[in-house]
């Protein structure tokens, strides 16, 4: 059973860092493109970042290109996000995704993980 | 960026109606096209990819059509647990881009 569960979720001031993680599990990690999908308050969707299964290729958002950086450690079958210089309007629920592919692009997005809460507040 | 543009925003319907549900891209994503279902305070749940092939375990009271730019998707007789919220999703040019969403609400 293919699971994915985010963490690293927290209240952090406009300008600050924080690293989420997502642990994957149930599946061939290093053969599957991951992807990072955000959901403001009562906002709908927005994909914000994907990489390659191999990790070599990564893709962005412009909304967030320059200050997040997605990575993963296939020994660990983890995706992270570097977010820094967090806005106020980065505030939302980050949901780690599975594509059933090894890149973003041309292939569906098959899994969702439960997500994890960003706050950007003074 | 592709923008995909779903109507309506929003969709009240009764118990054992059909609904339709449609999604615009503003180009040409031939049928890279996916739905989402989402319920309120839960993570989405793919149901659709490639335009009208179900994920596994999506009863077939759901289904999807189309190619180019306009697609659909297909509702038929509604269950209390399908109202919810819809997403269409592009995934043939990056960035990958979501619908606006389209609230399906009991009458």
């Amino acid at each position: 059973e293919v699971q994915l569960l985010e963490s690293g979720g927290h209240l952090v001031q406009p300008g600050g860092s924080l690293r989420l993680s997502c642990a994957a599990s149930g599946f061939t990690f290093s053969s599957y493109a991951m992807s990072w999908v955000r959901q403001a308050p009562e906002k709908g969707l927005e994909w914000i970042s994907g990489i390659s299964g191999s990790g070599i290729s990564t893709y962005y958002a412009d909304s967030v290109k320059g200050r997040f950086t997605i990575s993963r450690d296939s020994s660990k079958n983890t995706l992270y996000l570097q977010m820094n210089s967090l806005r106020v309007e980065d505030m939302a629920i980050y949901y780690c995704v599975k594509a059933d592919g090894r890149y973003p692009v041309l292939a569906t997005i098959d899994y969702w993980g439960q997500g994890t809460l960003v706050t950007v507040s003074s | 960026d592709i923008q995909m543009t779903q109507s309506p925003s929003s969709l009240s319907a009764s118990v054992g109606d059909r609904v339709t549900i449609t999604c615009r891209a503003s180009q040409d994503i031939t049928t890279y096209l996916a739905w989402f279902q989402q319920k309120p305070g839960k993570a989405p749940k793919s149901l659709i990819y490639a335009a009208s092939s179900l994920h596994i375990g999506v009863p077939s009271k759901f289904s999807g059509s189309g190619s180019g730019t306009d697609f659909t998707l297909t509702i038929s007789s509604l269950q209390p647990e399908d109202f919810a919220t819809y997403y269409c999703q592009q995934y043939n040019t990056y960035p990958l881009t979501f619908g606006g969403g389209t609230k399906l609400e009991i009458k």
